[in-house]
């Protein structure tokens, strides 16, 4: 499975915007990029994933590099609830989801 | 729809007993799968089921059973407990070909 590097932690003010970054220089032409999140003493949940073009759903965007080898995780005004553990996978829809550390994110108020 | 659930929620054991942590699916999903996740690290793959019959070994998967008789249940079986098994355990489960995973609420164990 391909490596993702993201920073360990990044702090944020709520009600502004947050840009979560992750490399992923091995990614493979088949690699989707998916996001999850993990709130305090939660189960990971599913934010967004793409493969080419940039995403948009209610919880967040998704900006991919024209490589493919960085993508962005935007959350368009963080909320103190947006304080997780973010987590940038690469992978198809057939295989297994594999964690890395991922960034944890604090919102101040 | 009561999504994936796991029990129990909290458990403590002594070194060399065996227990069985339940995690059960009402979505039909064809595929669950274990992870552990000790303190300040990311979830780590146990186990995985493709469908009812058919399980493999993830990334740490020495210690731990797992059996797949039917699509709503996969219990992970826990031979001989140590302490390095202190960890939390979750159970997720997603449809085929889809990348939305719907994880448990997680199983604090604690081994003494």
């Amino acid at each position: 499975d391909a490596k993702t590097t993201q920073p360990n932690s990044m702090e944020s003010n709520e009600e502004e915007p947050v840009h979560l970054p992750c490399n992923h220089s091995t990614i493979s032409g088949t690699d989707y990029i998916h996001w999850y999140r993990q709130l305090p003493s939660q189960g990971p949940e599913y934010v967004i994933h793409g493969l080419t073009s940039n995403v948009n759903n209610r919880m967040a965007s998704l900006a991919i590099a024209e490589d493919r080898k960085s993508s962005t995780l935007i959350l368009h005004r963080a909320t103190l609830r947006d304080a997780a553990v973010y987590y940038c996978i690469l992978g198809g829809s057939q295989g297994n989801l594999i964690f890395g550390k991922g960034t944890k994110l604090s919102v101040k108020p | 729809n009561a999504g994936v659930t796991q029990t129990p929620k909290f458990q403590v054991l002594k070194t060399g007993q065996s227990m069985t942590l339940q995690c059960a699916q009402d979505m039909n999903h064809e595929y669950m799968s274990w992870y552990r996740q000790d303190p300040g690290m990311g979830l780590r793959l146990i186990h995985y089921s493709v469908g009812a019959g058919i399980t493999d070994q993830g990334e740490v998967p020495n210690g731990y059973n797992v059996s797949r008789s039917t699509t709503e249940d996969f219990p992970l079986r826990l031979l001989s407990a140590a302490p390095s098994q202190t960890s939390v355990y979750f159970c997720a489960s997603r449809p085929p070909r889809t990348f939305f995973c719907t994880f448990g609420s997680g199983t604090r164990l604690t081994v003494v």
